[in-house]
């Protein structure tokens, strides 16, 4: 099975301030999915911005994009312009295009937003 | 709107005692996941439906159980829980488990205590 590694357990930032989680997979395969979920306190888990391995291009969703690098298996997350809200746990997660419907996540970071 | 819903939202029960949680979806997606999730933990996924046919993860417990009646509906049953068994267990959905760039779409979460 993938193994996807978030190695950093908490991470803060100022609010307006940027901020970067890092996640790195470990897969053997050409065509895959990578995904940012965000989990508030109590709250839903909610899809953050997603990527897929054939495309080149960063994804951008406002304030949150990606750096994706491939050849590295790295997908990182950076949060533009903190708010208070982005206060959450933040999941990285894997999906094969090819082999079952299985998301693999990592074990996420939890933001801390400093105002 | 369209959504997945969890019902109840928090469940108590007694060791041993079984227990359903309940999982709806207006998506009309053909994949339904339930996942359990302990506390600063990433969620672990115990089995999924694609459309009727049932795939079990190789190290979920028999103690847990999965019924999915029709599109719209998913049940969890946990035979006889153990103190252990205490978590937040997510349902979640996706439209096509296929070959396509697929997110799930997570319902917020039955916690369930076990006395």
């Amino acid at each position: 099975a993938q193994t996807v590694t978030q190695s950093q357990p908490e991470m803060s930032v100022q609010e307006a301030e940027t901020v970067t989680l890092s996640c790195t997979y470990d897969t053997s395969e050409s065509d895959y999915y990578l995904f940012w979920y965000k989990q508030p306190p109590s709250r839903q888990m909610i899809l953050v911005i997603r990527q897929e391995a054939y495309k080149q291009q960063n994804a951008t969703e406002n304030r949150f994009s990606v750096n994706f690098q491939k050849a590295a298996k790295s997908f990182s997350l950076k949060i533009s312009d903190s708010q208070l809200g982005d206060a959450a746990m933040y999941f990285c997660a894997y999906r094969s295009s090819n082999t079952g419907n299985q998301f693999y996540f990592g074990t996420g970071t939890s933001l801390t937003v400093i105002p | 709107d369209a959504m997945v819903i969890q019902n109840p939202r928090y469940q108590v029960t007694q060791f041993g005692k079984p227990v359903t949680l309940s999982c709806s979806q207006t998506l009309n997606h053909n994949v339904m996941y339930w996942y359990q999730q302990k506390s600063s933990q990433a969620p672990k996924l115990l089995f999924h439906y694609y459309d009727k046919d049932f795939n079990n993860e190789a190290d979920t417990p028999d103690n847990f159980q999965s019924r999915r009646p029709n599109t719209s509906f998913c049940f969890l049953d946990i035979r006889s829980p153990g103190l252990g068994d205490a978590a937040m267990y997510l349902c979640a959905t996706s439209r096509d488990g296929g070959y396509n760039t697929d997110t799930q779409y997570f319902g917020p979460g039955t916690r369930l205590t076990v006395l």
